[in-house]
C-alpha cells in the first residue's frame, strides 16, 4: 500500500541552528500539505501546495519557515533560525486533489523536532 | 472561525465497554465532519467521516452521525479493544481547510 513518507522520524536541533524536514507524498498526489502539531493539540496546518504553487501559507511563520515543492512532487519544509517554541511534530499529508471530503489526506509519520 | 471542540481525555476504559468521545464544532456554511485516529509511532488516519447533515460515518465497529442542530460529531462504539488504545481526532473541513480538535487519548485495559 503506498504511503507518505518523511525523513528524518526524529530531530534534535540546538536554537537559532537551521533544520529540514522532507515529505514524498504518495505517487500521482497533486495536493499536499504540511501540518504542524503541538504537544496536547490537534495538528494546525502551515502550508497546502498544488503541484508546485503554494495555495495557502496564511499559518506559515515566513520570517523562519519557508516550503518548497520545486517538481511538484517531494517537498521540503525549512527551518531558520530555529526557536524552543517551534518544538512540535511536522506532520506530511497528500491527495489526489484538493476537494474537502472528496479526496482523502493521506498523513506521513511525522517528524518528530526537539530544539534545546 | 471554524473550530473543533472535543472532550478531554485519557480516557481510560475496560475491554468491552462502550466508548463515546464527544465532539462539536463551530463552523460558517455546511461543513464535512471527520474522526481521525493516530496509533503510537504512526500518522494520521482516517476513521470515518459524514458530508451532510444525519449522515452516519461508520468504520471497524465506531460510529458518528453529523448532527446539524447541536452541531455534534460523537464518535461511539459498542465494545472497545485493546487495539483501539491511540489518540482520536474529530475534525472539519470548511473551505478546503482541515481544522482538527485537540485530539482525545483512548486507553483500553484487558
Amino acid at each position: 500500500e503506498a504511503e507518505v513518507a518523511q525523513s528524518p522520524r526524529y530531530k534534535i536541533t540546538e536554537k537559532s541552528q537551521a533544520v529540514a524536514f522532507w515529505c514524498d507524498p504518495i505517487s500521482g498526489h497533486a495536493t499536499l500539505y504540511w501540518y504542524r502539531q503541538i504537544l496536547g493539540q490537534g495538528p494546525e496546518l502551515l502550508v497546502q501546495f498544488q503541484d508546485e504553487s503554494v495555495v495557502d501559507d496564511s499559518q506559515l511563520p515566513k520570517d523562519r519557515f519557508s516550503a518548497e515543492r520545486l517538481k511538484g512532487v517531494d517537498s521540503t519544509l525549512k527551518i531558520q533560525p530555529a526557536e524552543l517554541g517551534d518544538s512540535a511534530m511536522y506532520l506530511c499529508a497528500s491527495s489526489l486533489a484538493a476537494g474537502g471530503a472528496l479526496y482523502e489526506q493521506y498523513f506521513g509519520p511525522g517528524t518528530r523536532l526537539t530544539v534545546t | 472561525g471554524n473550530s473543533v471542540t472535543q472532550m478531554e481525555g485519557p480516557v481510560t476504559l475496560s475491554e468491552e465497554a462502550f466508548l463515546t468521545i464527544n465532539c462539536t464544532y463551530t463552523a460558517t456554511g455546511y461543513p464535512s465532519l471527520f474522526w481521525y485516529v493516530q496509533y503510537p509511532g504512526e500518522g494520521l488516519q482516517l476513521l470515518l467521516k459524514a458530508t451532510k447533515a444525519d449522515d452516519k460515518g461508520s468504520n471497524k465497529g465506531f460510529e458518528a452521525t453529523y448532527r446539524k442542530e447541536t452541531t455534534s460529531f460523537h464518535l461511539e462504539k459498542g465494545s472497545v479493544q485493546v487495539s483501539d488504545s491511540a489518540v482520536y481526532f474529530c475534525a472539519l473541513n470548511g473551505g478546503n481547510k482541515l481544522v482538527f480538535g485537540a485530539g482525545t487519548i483512548l486507553r483500553v485495559k484487558s
